[in-house]
């Protein structure tokens, strides 16, 4: 099992739409957890931290969810611009940092 | 925004060849790390430092070296290039924290590689 899963989607939005996903983690002692956005061919920028009492950007809310141990990003009033690769980042004691291997959206007219 | 820089954009080169695969960042930061993309695929981590004098390797393995002289410079080379090391390469840093909060990862815009 891998240490952080997401699941690979692609999830089909229509626009406007509301679209939510999860990324689970498997070591308990997981500290710092975060959300990137990664377009084609462009490196991954950070979306935003995920807080343990939960947060929201704008259409963006993030949860994180220590007892099952996972995260997840809701993104609300889906925009085409949202189309996007999404990847969660887990990190644990000693800094070790470990990227989910992604979930697609693809956001649609 | 952050001050993160990877150098060449591109490039394209014969098999046989060294490369140096340049990043530079100008935030302070005491992490670094190397990262290994192919299109659509995951990323893999390929070497990390985390200060000056120390680079340890990633979780793939790579014929690729690393060194950490200064702390705002993390080159990569590749003493003999193959067209089986022909994928993007992602530098990135981060800033150690002394709480139990992990700062995140700041990313430089990539090297594309094509080994011919």
């Amino acid at each position: 099992r891998k240490e952080v899963e997401q699941d690979p989607g692609p999830f089909n939005v229509p626009e406007g739409a509301t679209v939510a996903f999860n990324c689970t983690y498997s070591n308990s002692a997981s500290q710092s957890f975060f959300w990137y956005r990664q377009d084609c061919r462009k490196e991954p920028k950070l979306l935003m931290s995920v807080y343990s009492s939960g947060n929201e950007d704008g259409r963006f809310t993030a949860q994180l969810n220590r007892a099952s141990q996972y995260i997840s990003l809701l993104i609300r009033d889906s925009k085409l611009s949202d189309s996007a690769t999404y990847l969660c980042v887990v990190t644990a004691a000693g800094n070790k940092l470990t990227f989910g291997g992604g979930t697609r959206v693809l956001v649609k007219p | 925004e952050a001050d993160i820089y990877q150098t060449p954009r591109y490039l394209v080169i014969g098999t046989g060849k060294k490369i140096t695969l340049e990043c530079s960042q100008t935030m302070g930061h005491d992490k670094m790390y190397w990262y290994q993309q192919d299109p659509g695929m995951e990323l893999h981590l390929i070497h990390y430092s985390y200060g000056v004098n120390s680079t340890e390797k990633g979780d793939l393995s790579s014929e690729s070296t690393v060194s950490r002289i200064r702390t705002e410079h993390f080159p990569l080379t590749l003493e003999s290039a193959r067209p089986s090391h022909t994928s993007q390469y992602l530098c990135a840093s981060s800033l150690t924290s002394g709480s139990s909060y992990n700062s995140p990862l700041h990313f430089g815009n990539g090297t594309r590689l094509t080994v011919t």
